[in-house]
């Protein structure tokens, strides 16, 4: 099973800061990785498939980057409805897995 | 547009069963499959198995490992989640969430969960 850590486990920034999420693999896989948002009370919104492909809709301050076991998901200029929790998932060995997420909070 | 709708709230009590339906709309094509997904209260996403009969694949997280079922009803474009012996520990929203498929040489390749269910909440109290 691949083990997913991702860090930090929260974050405080401020409207309009860049923000930097990591997501780290326990083995070397390829780009078939996926973030999500979740806020309160709802389902996960895909953002980011395929490591680095926005899915439909996300705003273009939305990117994911990847270097080995190491997957990044960025959000430049953070807006009010970007607050909420973030995962990474892996599917690309069963079980798929996801990272245990990273809050990010206003400051 | 794919449409995910599950069924509604089920209180259960320790060593029950439950079986959560997932009704499936808007698809063009079959290559498709459902992932479900929970979440306890308070808690991060848990990966709980996948079913598609795009490639007749159904898997399974270790952890519900044989007390979990995943069925497909064609006729209806309803997938369904069984688990047994219910314990505290399965209370969570349990979502469930459509990922297409593309077929490959040998392989197919997966594009994340880009819709997903409204979630259904499972309680398991005595």
């Amino acid at each position: 099973e691949i083990m997913m850590t991702q860090s930090p486990a929260t974050l405080s920034v401020s409207p309009g800061e860049r923000v930097t999420l990591s997501c780290r693999a326990s083995q070397r896989f390829s780009n078939n990785l996926a973030w999500y948002q979740q806020k309160g009370g709802q389902p996960p919104r895909l953002l980011i498939y395929g490591a680095t492909t926005r899915a439909t809709g996300i705003p273009t301050r939305f990117s994911g980057s990847e270097s080995g076991t190491d997957f990044t998901l960025t959000i430049t200029s953070l807006q009010s409805e970007d607050f909420a929790v973030y995962y990474c998932q892996q599917y690309n060995n069963w079980p798929w897995t996801f990272g245990q997420g990273t809050k990010v909070e206003i400051k | 547009q794919v449409q995910l709708v599950q069924s509604g709230a089920e209180v259960r009590k320790p060593g029950a069963s439950v079986k959560i339906s997932c009704k499936t709309s808007g698809h063009t094509f079959t290559n498709y499959g459902i992932g479900w997904v929970r979440q306890a209260p308070g808690q991060g996403l848990e990966w709980i198995g996948w079913i598609s009969d795009y490639n007749d694949n159904r898997q399974y997280a270790p952890r519900v490992q044989g007390r979990v079922t995943m069925t497909t009803d064609p006729s209806t474009n309803t997938v369904y989640l069984e688990l047994r012996r219910l314990t505290a520990d399965d209370t969570a929203v349990y979502y469930c969430a459509n990922s297409h498929m593309v077929a490959g040489t040998g392989v197919f390749y997966y594009y994340g969960l880009d819709v997903w269910g409204q979630g259904t909440t499972v309680t398991v109290s005595s």
